[in-house]
């Protein structure tokens, strides 16, 4: 499994866009990078998934250039409740693989 | 969309007495399940694999004796944390593979708070 590095934590304010960054630098061919969202006392939750190029939700977008060896999620126009770790994760498309988690970047989003 | 419960959501005990937390899939199947430990201000730690119909694998350092996987159906997993201790207090999430096309997205539980007293 991939080593994922992120800032341990990042301060914004509401309304603004957060790009939180990733580095993968030994994602291996079959690997997406994955992001979770952890609130307090919850379980993660499943953000956005990508392998090359650009990937948009309804949540947040995904920016992975040609390299691979970096990916930035991006969050629109955060709010209050976007509070909280996220977690990027370089992992093979298989449905049996355990999820290895780094520590996560731990935004502050204040009002 | 797919979900996975977890019950208890929080629990106290008394020391050296057992656990049982149960990790679902109330929508989907799933023959594989995942345990991780997660500790205050800290990432999340796999601690074994749920094989549905074989034994569990457990992570380097997780004492299978002491935290005991239980693969019952294709939509239950239990974690039974044996003779607890104040240091097995932890906040204990589950997860569980749903293949989505080209894709895969593990689904997690809400977790269960363990305190030992």
């Amino acid at each position: 499994l991939a080593k994922t590095t992120q800032p341990i934590s990042m301060d914004s304010y509401e309304g603004q866009e957060v790009n939180i960054t990733c580095s993968h630098n030994n994602i291996a061919t079959n690997d997406y990078i994955t992001w979770y969202q952890q609130f307090p006392s919850q379980g993660p939750r499943f953000i956005i998934q990508g392998y090359k190029t650009k990937v948009t939700n309804e949540v947040a977008s995904l920016f992975i250039p040609a390299d691979r060896k970096s990916s930035t999620l991006s969050l629109p126009r955060v709010s209050l409740s976007d509070t909280a770790v996220y977690y990027c994760l370089a992992l093979s498309n298989n449905a049996g693989n355990m999820l290895t988690f780094g520590g996560g970047t731990r935004l502050m989003v204040k009002p | 969309g797919a979900v996975v419960s977890q019950h208890p959501s929080r629990v106290i005990c008394k020391s050296g007495t057992s656990v049982k937390i149960e990790c679902r899939s109330l929508d989907f199947q799933a023959t594989t399940m995942f345990w991780y430990r997660q500790f205050p201000k800290k990432s999340l730690m796999l601690m074994a694999t749920s094989n549905e119909g074989s034994k569990a694998t457990y992570e380097q350092g997780v004492e299978k004796d002491k935290f005991l996987i239980n693969h019952a159906s294709l939509t239950l997993s239990t974690l039974t944390v044996t003779s607890a201790h104040p240091e097995d207090s932890s906040f204990y999430i589950c997860s569980a593979p749903l293949g989505r096309g080209d894709y895969n997205e593990q689904f997690f539980g809400p977790g269960t708070r363990l305190t030992v007293l």
